[in-house]
């Protein structure tokens, strides 16, 4: 079963501009995760957002954390072509050192 | 930097054939986990391994079996390979000291 549901499923912008992409999800979580797949490799960690904090920051990203709404947002500011990717949101729940992933956003910047 | 890698990008196999798809890790995780990746579902787990020989049942085990001799290869075995089987199959892995999970390249294979 799929915990999280990332929105929107497809995202086109920009150079320069920000990207934000939403993430929901349905249980109580240790920790929320994004990843980036940029077409047809494996996935790389971008940032990871405990379920005691509300926001995060890592360069040019963002992430929010609201547990009572039990949804996370992404934000890619000042968005480059480079950064055209799938983004996908995951989370970790309990003590099953498992991750469960969304279906994703496929982000693209226009140059 | 952790290096998880695949044995092949690209594989096409018959109907009825046994594939296996092997991964391997270079930084001594615990963990091991394969994926599949479908178009509009994301990342499903197929099977995971905490430990040498130790397997556990992810979301869609059916028609999957895996093999954990050593801590550092984690295989995927398609006993008989069935056309919906085709999908990207990523493996990764994952110790107790870090959060993230560690993703090899991607085997995309083709069943026909």
């Amino acid at each position: 079963s799929q915990q999280g549901e990332e929105d929107p499923q497809a995202l086109s912008i920009q150079e320069g501009e920000n990207a934000t992409m939403n993430c929901s999800y349905k249980t109580s979580i240790n920790n929320l995760q994004w990843y980036r797949q940029n077409s047809g490799r494996g996935l790389v960690h971008l940032i990871l957002i405990r379920s005691n904090e509300r926001e995060k920051h890592s360069g040019r990203l963002r992430v929010t954390l609201d547990t009572s709404k039990k949804s996370s947002s992404l934000l890619i500011t000042a968005s480059r072509a480079a950064d055209t990717a799938s983004y996908f949101c995951a989370t970790e729940i309990g003590s099953a050192r498992q991750l469960t992933f969304g279906s994703g956003t496929q982000l693209t910047v226009l140059p | 930097d952790v290096k998880v890698t695949q044995s092949s990008r690209y594989l096409v196999k018959r109907t009825g054939e046994k594939v296996f798809l092997e991964c391997v890790q270079d930084m001594d995780h615990e963990n091991m986990f394969w994926y599949r990746q479908d178009p509009g579902l994301g990342l499903r787990l197929i099977y995971f391994s905490y430990d040498v020989k130790m397997k556990e049942k992810g979301d869609i085990p059916e028609g999957y079996s895996v093999s954990r001799e050593k801590k550092e290869r984690f295989s995927l075995i398609l006993e008989s390979a069935s056309t919906n089987q085709t999908s990207m199959y990523l493996c990764a892995s994952w110790t107790s000291i870090r959060d993230e999970q560690f993703f090899g390249p991607g085997t995309r294979l083709t069943v026909l």
